[in-house]
């Protein structure tokens, strides 16, 4: 039963390195999400997408796109990775209601 | 003024306490909101949701008060496992996206 996955656990890039970060869910769910959290910010959301083929900007978009080519994935990019952008990512999916908003085990990025 | 506040901790209690947090939101439009649980280099996880006519689930009690804009949670009878970030959240719009607070620390100590 493995819900949502993010795929890597960890990454260490140097600033200006790009790369992506991949999210999938087996729940046949529409809604999918990207959050960033930082020490002392909570959790924030970056991206989300409320169907296959759908992206749109939550709270913290710059410096990252998004792609939902398959329902089943959401995939998060940064094209030139700067330190501000080290973090933990957190994917997360969701049926029908907010009530319903799975999380997957994180991303640790550090960006030096 | 941030979204959602919350009480920034941390709580240091015994086993066996009461122990409650606060939490305040901003929008009026909110429309939904919840608990959420985030143990040490974990994800979040749904704890409970809030109603506005309040709701239990053992020996936690969840809180809502839409004139104030005020949410709570008790927590009765702490265990050392209820040691854990507790997130309070809210959510509006039809695209069910959450705004999280940031967050409060309990350690239940023996």
């Amino acid at each position: 039963n493995a819900g949502v996955t993010q795929t890597p656990k960890f990454r260490v890039l140097k600033t200006g390195q790009s790369m992506t970060l991949l999210c999938a869910q087996d729940m046949n769910h529409e809604y999918m999400y990207w959050y960033r959290q930082d020490p002392g910010m909570g959790l924030r959301l970056i991206h989300y997408s409320v169907g296959e083929g759908t992206t749109a900007k939550g709270e913290v978009p710059d410096g990252y796109n998004v792609s939902r080519l398959k329902k089943q994935n959401f995939l998060l990019g940064l094209e030139s990775a700067a330190p501000s952008q080290t973090s933990v990512y957190f994917c997360a999916s969701s049926s029908q209601g907010p009530d319903t908003q799975y999380f997957g085990p994180g991303t640790r990025l550090t960006v030096l | 003024r941030k979204e959602v506040e919350q009480d920034p901790g941390p709580f240091n209690v015994p086993e066996g306490a009461t122990v409650a947090f606060n939490c305040t939101y901003s929008n009026s439009a909110s429309q939904s909101f919840f608990w959420y649980r985030q143990d040490c280099r974990k994800e979040p996880k749904l704890l409970m949701s809030v109603y506005s006519s309040g709701n239990e689930d053992g020996r936690f009690t969840a809180q809502l008060n839409r004139a104030s804009q005020y949410i709570s949670l008790l927590i009765r009878d702490s265990k050392l496992s209820d040691s854990a970030t507790y997130l309070c959240v809210a959510s509006r719009g039809s695209n069910y996206k959450l705004t999280f607070g940031k967050g409060t620390l309990l350690t239940v100590n023996p």
